[in-house]
């Protein structure tokens, strides 16, 4: 079975633009949750995603957006870039319920 | 909500050395996941454990829930296994693991 697969694996903006990130979950998982790594931060949740609709939030400005589709695959938004979003974006999948998520890659993203 | 604490932040080893890291948790939770973070950023399951011991190979985990603690045992340690390791926990009551909190991390050296 494929894992969780995110693209792109890195990508480097300047201040102000935006970004979307994309997430593949393993194959029957309809839970998509997406985490942001940063060196002073650490790994912090960014929200959750379950059947199209967002089930949990973390404390993230609005500037921090997504979605998920029918497929369950789901879409992170950065608007309006600033130098601190530069993080790992990991996103996780799990089966529905009580279900431990698994991680993808990550995208690494650069804003200068 | 819950807080997750790591001990210690930084550990080097010679190899063959046996090692302990220690994850403490603030409040009742129905997830304790143990990662491993590879170099290129991805987060790799170790252990799914909400209370009790686990082993695989030469790591194995303990989680007492009650105290609210998880101990995750290195034996035989070798040089693959640097890296750094996360707690990461789910408050208890949820409906999904999908909103995990993490530790700061064990950052783990093995020299030869």
């Amino acid at each position: 079975k494929a894992g969780v697969t995110q693209t792109p694996r890195y990508l480097i903006k300047t201040r102000g633009q935006q970004v979307t990130l994309s997430c593949s979950p393993i194959s029957g998982h309809r839970s998509v949750s997406w985490y942001q790594q940063t060196p002073g931060q650490g790994l912090q949740f960014l929200f959750e995603y379950f059947s199209e609709t967002q089930r949990n939030k973390g404390n993230f400005p609005g500037r921090f957006s997504g979605r998920q589709f029918s497929n369950s695959r789901s879409e992170m938004n950065v608007s309006t870039l600033e130098l601190g979003d530069s993080a790992l974006y990991l996103c996780a999948s799990s089966r529905e319920g009580l279900a431990p998520p698994f991680f993808g890659p990550g995208t690494r993203l650069t804003v200068l | 909500g819950i807080q997750v604490e790591q001990s210690p932040p930084d550990l080097i080893l010679q190899e063959g050395a046996n090692s302990t890291l220690r994850c403490n948790f603030s409040d009742s939770v129905n997830n304790l996941q143990w990662f491993h973070q590879n170099p290129w950023g991805q987060l790799i399951n170790l252990f799914y454990i909400p209370s009790g011991t686990k082993q695989n190979g030469r790591l194995s985990a303990t989680t007492v829930a009650t105290e609210r603690y998880s101990l995750l045992y290195i034996s035989s340690s070798q040089t693959t296994d640097s890296g750094v390791y996360f707690c990461a926990a789910t408050n208890a009551g949820g409906t999904s693991y999908g909103k995990l909190t993490f530790g700061q991390g064990t950052i783990l050296t093995v020299h030869p």
